[in-house]
């Protein structure tokens, strides 16, 4: 147990779908990411927030917009998504500007099929 | 091109014995090192870090060197048990910029303890 929860734990979803991946933390972190790790590739930042606010979009298409409410909760809605975006999406939390080093705990992740 | 790069897919070691799992980075301005540890449908757990100003970090089993003029760094695991078999990814960041672009991940390494 990391302090960083998502669910779900699982979604299949077809490409005409909308939903909503949540994740939330209760470590007192002011900093959310998502991450996306596919089979044989590193994993990639997609957003970085920031005291709720985006600092950083890594080139992400639009069918994935995230929220970031409070310092606590993170979403990720996606629409339309295509097959090849079937991954394990990955958040994570960090106390950012500090000294001893950027930290990251991840949560269990939510492994995304879209069919 | 990948900054980070985990050359060995995989790594077969007796139990008992050394592990060594290396990493490479390409950037420069890296000067945080994190390696983090991955069973099957779980997320990544932050394992050992090291700062750039150190070239050794040790935590009980697992001690991370780092050679700053190579830009290599390795985990040692010493003595190897069954439950440390996991992938694991090699991380960096660039704390000078407040860690604004998250963590940059290897592709990670399959660590198999053998009985």
């Amino acid at each position: 147990e990391t302090g960083v929860t998502q669910t779900p734990r699982h979604l299949v979803m077809g490409m005409t779908n909308k939903k909503s991946l949540k994740c939330e933390q209760h470590l007192g972190h002011n900093a959310m990411y998502w991450y996306k790790q596919s089979a044989k590739k590193p994993l990639e930042l997609m957003f970085v927030y920031s005291l709720e606010e985006r600092v950083e979009n890594n080139s992400v298409p639009s069918r994935f917009s995230p929220e970031c409410p409070n310092s606590s909760h993170l979403f990720l809605h996606l629409h339309t998504l295509q097959p090849e975006d079937s991954a394990l999406y990955l958040c994570a939390s960090s106390q950012r500007l500090t000294t001893v080093g950027l930290k990251a705990f991840f949560g269990q992740g939510t492994r995304l099929t879209v069919v | 091109d990948q900054q980070v790069k985990q050359n060995s897919p995989s790594l077969s070691v007796q139990e008992g014995r050394i592990s060594i799992l290396n990493c490479d980075y390409t950037n420069s301005m890296f000067d945080y090192f994190l390696w983090y540890k991955k069973y099957p449908a779980e997320g990544p757990t932050f394992l050992i870090s090291i700062s750039s100003i150190k070239d050794k970090n040790e935590d009980g089993r697992f001690t991370v060197f780092l050679n700053k003029s190579a830009k290599h760094l390795s985990l040692h695991i010493v003595p190897s048990q069954p439950g440390d078999s996991a992938v694991y990814f090699c991380a960096a960041s660039e704390e000078s910029g407040g860690g604004a672009d998250g963590l940059t991940f290897g592709k990670g390494t399959h660590l198999i303890i053998q009985p």
